[in-house]
Protein backbone atom coordinates (compact mmCIF):
# COMPACT_ATOMS: atom_id res chain seq x y z
CA UNK A 1 0.00 0.00 0.00
CA UNK A 2 1.17 3.68 -0.76
CA UNK A 3 2.51 5.34 2.46
CA UNK A 4 3.66 8.84 2.49
CA UNK A 5 4.54 10.24 5.95
CA UNK A 6 5.51 13.20 7.28
CA UNK A 7 7.97 13.70 10.36
CA UNK A 8 4.93 15.94 12.07
CA UNK A 9 1.61 17.06 12.00
CA UNK A 10 1.64 19.81 14.10
CA UNK A 11 4.89 22.00 14.99
CA UNK A 12 5.01 25.21 16.75
CA UNK A 13 8.31 27.48 16.06
CA UNK A 14 9.18 31.45 16.57
CA UNK A 15 10.48 33.62 14.29
CA UNK A 16 13.89 33.33 12.91
CA UNK A 17 14.39 29.60 13.80
CA UNK A 18 15.50 27.13 11.36
CA UNK A 19 12.29 24.82 10.91
CA UNK A 20 12.87 21.25 8.96
CA UNK A 21 10.30 19.28 7.73
CA UNK A 22 10.57 15.83 6.60
CA UNK A 23 8.55 13.34 4.21
CA UNK A 24 9.62 9.81 3.65
CA UNK A 25 7.96 7.53 0.76
CA UNK A 26 8.17 4.27 0.23
CA UNK A 27 7.10 3.65 -3.09
CA UNK A 28 10.32 4.14 -4.79
CA UNK A 29 8.89 7.37 -6.58
CA UNK A 30 11.05 9.31 -8.56
CA UNK A 31 9.22 12.57 -8.41
CA UNK A 32 8.39 14.53 -4.67
CA UNK A 33 6.59 17.49 -4.24
CA UNK A 34 6.30 19.93 -1.34
CA UNK A 35 3.10 22.42 -1.18
CA UNK A 36 1.37 24.79 1.42
CA UNK A 37 -2.26 24.99 1.68
CA UNK A 38 -4.27 28.66 3.20
CA UNK A 39 -7.68 29.02 3.05
CA UNK A 40 -8.95 30.81 -0.35
CA UNK A 41 -5.47 30.18 -1.86
CA UNK A 42 -5.68 25.91 -2.33
CA UNK A 43 -2.75 24.33 -3.16
CA UNK A 44 0.69 26.30 -4.25
CA UNK A 45 4.00 24.08 -5.41
CA UNK A 46 7.04 24.87 -3.07
CA UNK A 47 9.48 22.88 -4.95
CA UNK A 48 9.60 19.60 -6.51
CA UNK A 49 11.95 16.88 -7.20
CA UNK A 50 12.41 14.53 -10.24
CA UNK A 51 15.25 12.76 -9.00
CA UNK A 52 17.81 12.25 -6.16
CA UNK A 53 20.07 15.66 -5.56
CA UNK A 54 17.73 17.63 -8.70
CA UNK A 55 15.87 20.24 -7.29
CA UNK A 56 13.17 22.82 -9.60
CA UNK A 57 11.27 25.73 -8.16
CA UNK A 58 7.82 25.98 -7.85
CA UNK A 59 5.10 28.94 -7.93
CA UNK A 60 6.40 29.96 -4.09
CA UNK A 61 9.96 29.26 -3.21
CA UNK A 62 10.98 32.35 -1.77
CA UNK A 63 11.68 31.26 2.23
CA UNK A 64 12.31 27.75 1.33
CA UNK A 65 14.77 25.45 0.68
CA UNK A 66 15.06 21.29 -0.23
CA UNK A 67 16.62 18.49 0.27
CA UNK A 68 16.75 15.21 -1.85
CA UNK A 69 19.60 13.10 -0.76
CA UNK A 70 18.28 9.91 -0.88
CA UNK A 71 15.22 8.80 -3.27
CA UNK A 72 12.91 8.50 -0.64
CA UNK A 73 13.49 11.36 1.15
CA UNK A 74 12.87 14.89 1.10
CA UNK A 75 13.69 17.38 3.14
CA UNK A 76 11.75 21.32 3.51
CA UNK A 77 13.65 23.68 4.96
CA UNK A 78 12.42 27.01 6.10
CA UNK A 79 15.94 28.87 6.14
CA UNK A 80 14.47 31.60 8.68
CA UNK A 81 10.49 31.04 9.67
CA UNK A 82 8.35 34.02 9.60
CA UNK A 83 4.89 34.18 10.56
CA UNK A 84 3.58 34.63 7.11
CA UNK A 85 5.17 30.93 6.71
CA UNK A 86 2.14 29.96 8.45
CA UNK A 87 0.55 27.37 6.89
CA UNK A 88 -0.35 23.57 6.18
CA UNK A 89 2.63 22.22 4.60
CA UNK A 90 1.90 18.93 2.30
CA UNK A 91 4.29 16.13 1.32
CA UNK A 92 3.46 14.55 -2.70
CA UNK A 93 5.16 11.91 -4.38
CA UNK A 94 4.49 10.60 -7.74
CA UNK A 95 6.18 7.89 -10.03
CA UNK A 96 5.77 9.77 -13.39
CA UNK A 97 5.37 13.80 -13.43
CA UNK A 98 1.83 13.17 -14.53
CA UNK A 99 0.90 10.69 -12.95
CA UNK A 100 -1.53 10.08 -9.31
CA UNK A 101 -0.52 11.86 -6.46
CA UNK A 102 -0.24 10.43 -3.48
CA UNK A 103 -0.07 12.83 -0.40
CA UNK A 104 0.99 13.06 3.21
CA UNK A 105 -0.66 13.33 6.17
CA UNK A 106 0.34 17.38 6.39
CA UNK A 107 2.21 19.35 8.95
CA UNK A 108 0.33 22.03 10.73
CA UNK A 109 2.88 24.80 10.98
CA UNK A 110 2.62 27.61 13.55
CA UNK A 111 5.42 30.52 13.58
CA UNK A 112 4.76 32.77 16.56
CA UNK B 1 0.40 28.61 -17.62
CA UNK B 2 -1.89 26.13 -17.30
CA UNK B 3 -5.53 27.09 -14.99
CA UNK B 4 -7.89 24.79 -13.52
CA UNK B 5 -11.14 26.62 -12.51
CA UNK B 6 -13.25 25.00 -10.21
CA UNK B 7 -16.28 27.06 -8.22
CA UNK B 8 -16.00 27.34 -4.83
CA UNK B 9 -18.88 26.46 -3.45
CA UNK B 10 -20.38 25.50 -1.08
CA UNK B 11 -22.60 23.29 -3.07
CA UNK B 12 -25.33 21.98 -0.91
CA UNK B 13 -27.20 18.89 -1.84
CA UNK B 14 -29.65 16.77 -0.31
CA UNK B 15 -29.08 13.38 1.21
CA UNK B 16 -29.62 10.81 -1.67
CA UNK B 17 -29.40 13.12 -4.60
CA UNK B 18 -26.74 13.35 -6.94
CA UNK B 19 -23.84 15.81 -6.73
CA UNK B 20 -22.13 17.32 -9.79
CA UNK B 21 -18.76 19.22 -9.71
CA UNK B 22 -17.36 20.86 -12.20
CA UNK B 23 -13.85 21.71 -13.31
CA UNK B 24 -12.47 23.57 -16.50
CA UNK B 25 -9.05 23.53 -18.01
CA UNK B 26 -7.21 26.12 -19.99
CA UNK B 27 -4.33 24.05 -21.42
CA UNK B 28 -5.18 21.27 -24.71
CA UNK B 29 -2.26 19.05 -24.29
CA UNK B 30 -3.03 17.74 -20.82
CA UNK B 31 -3.32 14.24 -20.69
CA UNK B 32 -4.41 13.06 -16.91
CA UNK B 33 -7.52 14.21 -14.92
CA UNK B 34 -8.12 13.60 -10.98
CA UNK B 35 -10.18 13.98 -8.60
CA UNK B 36 -9.20 14.21 -5.23
CA UNK B 37 -11.30 14.76 -2.08
CA UNK B 38 -9.85 16.54 1.10
CA UNK B 39 -11.83 16.50 4.45
CA UNK B 40 -11.28 19.64 6.78
CA UNK B 41 -7.69 19.43 8.25
CA UNK B 42 -6.64 16.25 6.24
CA UNK B 43 -4.74 15.98 3.22
CA UNK B 44 -6.02 15.26 -0.10
CA UNK B 45 -6.95 11.58 -0.94
CA UNK B 46 -7.56 10.12 -5.02
CA UNK B 47 -11.09 9.19 -5.90
CA UNK B 48 -10.79 9.32 -9.54
CA UNK B 49 -8.19 9.41 -12.59
CA UNK B 50 -9.87 9.44 -16.12
CA UNK B 51 -7.19 9.32 -19.52
CA UNK B 52 -9.57 9.34 -22.15
CA UNK B 53 -12.68 11.24 -23.16
CA UNK B 54 -16.15 10.06 -21.82
CA UNK B 55 -17.35 8.58 -18.58
CA UNK B 56 -15.60 6.07 -16.02
CA UNK B 57 -17.57 4.76 -12.79
CA UNK B 58 -16.26 3.29 -10.12
CA UNK B 59 -19.29 2.81 -7.25
CA UNK B 60 -21.27 5.89 -6.49
CA UNK B 61 -18.56 7.87 -8.52
CA UNK B 62 -18.41 8.63 -12.34
CA UNK B 63 -15.65 10.91 -13.76
CA UNK B 64 -16.86 12.69 -17.14
CA UNK B 65 -13.50 13.81 -19.51
CA UNK B 66 -14.89 16.27 -22.61
CA UNK B 67 -11.30 17.45 -24.02
CA UNK B 68 -13.02 19.34 -26.55
CA UNK B 69 -14.55 21.59 -24.54
CA UNK B 70 -12.11 21.20 -21.82
CA UNK B 71 -13.97 20.27 -19.19
CA UNK B 72 -14.13 17.22 -16.29
CA UNK B 73 -16.98 16.66 -13.88
CA UNK B 74 -17.51 14.19 -10.97
CA UNK B 75 -20.62 12.43 -10.06
CA UNK B 76 -21.37 11.25 -6.85
CA UNK B 77 -24.38 9.30 -6.77
CA UNK B 78 -26.74 8.68 -3.46
CA UNK B 79 -25.14 10.96 -1.95
CA UNK B 80 -23.94 10.61 2.04
CA UNK B 81 -23.26 12.85 4.80
CA UNK B 82 -19.62 11.80 4.58
CA UNK B 83 -19.32 12.64 1.17
CA UNK B 84 -19.08 16.09 2.66
CA UNK B 85 -15.97 17.51 1.58
CA UNK B 86 -13.94 19.72 -0.62
CA UNK B 87 -13.26 17.82 -3.98
CA UNK B 88 -10.13 19.30 -6.21
CA UNK B 89 -9.55 18.64 -9.65
CA UNK B 90 -5.97 18.27 -11.03
CA UNK B 91 -4.35 17.60 -14.37
CA UNK B 92 -1.49 16.18 -15.51
CA UNK B 93 0.70 16.99 -18.74
CA UNK B 94 3.84 19.15 -17.82
CA UNK B 95 7.27 18.07 -15.86
CA UNK B 96 6.13 20.21 -12.98
CA UNK B 97 3.41 17.61 -11.94
CA UNK B 98 -0.43 18.34 -11.48
CA UNK B 99 -2.01 21.60 -11.60
CA UNK B 100 -4.56 21.75 -8.96
CA UNK B 101 -7.65 23.75 -8.82
CA UNK B 102 -8.58 25.32 -5.79
CA UNK B 103 -11.79 22.69 -4.41
CA UNK B 104 -15.35 23.37 -4.64
CA UNK B 105 -16.89 22.89 -1.01
CA UNK B 106 -19.36 20.36 -0.94
CA UNK B 107 -21.74 20.01 1.81
CA UNK B 108 -24.26 17.02 1.56
CA UNK B 109 -27.68 18.07 3.93
CA UNK B 110 -29.50 14.88 5.60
Amino acid sequence: DVKVTQSSRYLVKRTGEKVFLECVQDMDHENMFWYRQDPGLGLRLIYFSYDVKMKEKGDIPEGYSVSREKKERFSLILESASTNQTSMYLCASSLGASDTQYFGPGTRLTVL
Amino acid sequence: QKEVEQNSGPLSVPEGAIASLNCTYSDRVSQSFFWYRQYSGKSPELIMSIYSNGDKEDGRFTAQLNKASQYVSLLIRDSQPSDSATYLCALGGGADGLTFGKGTHLIIQP
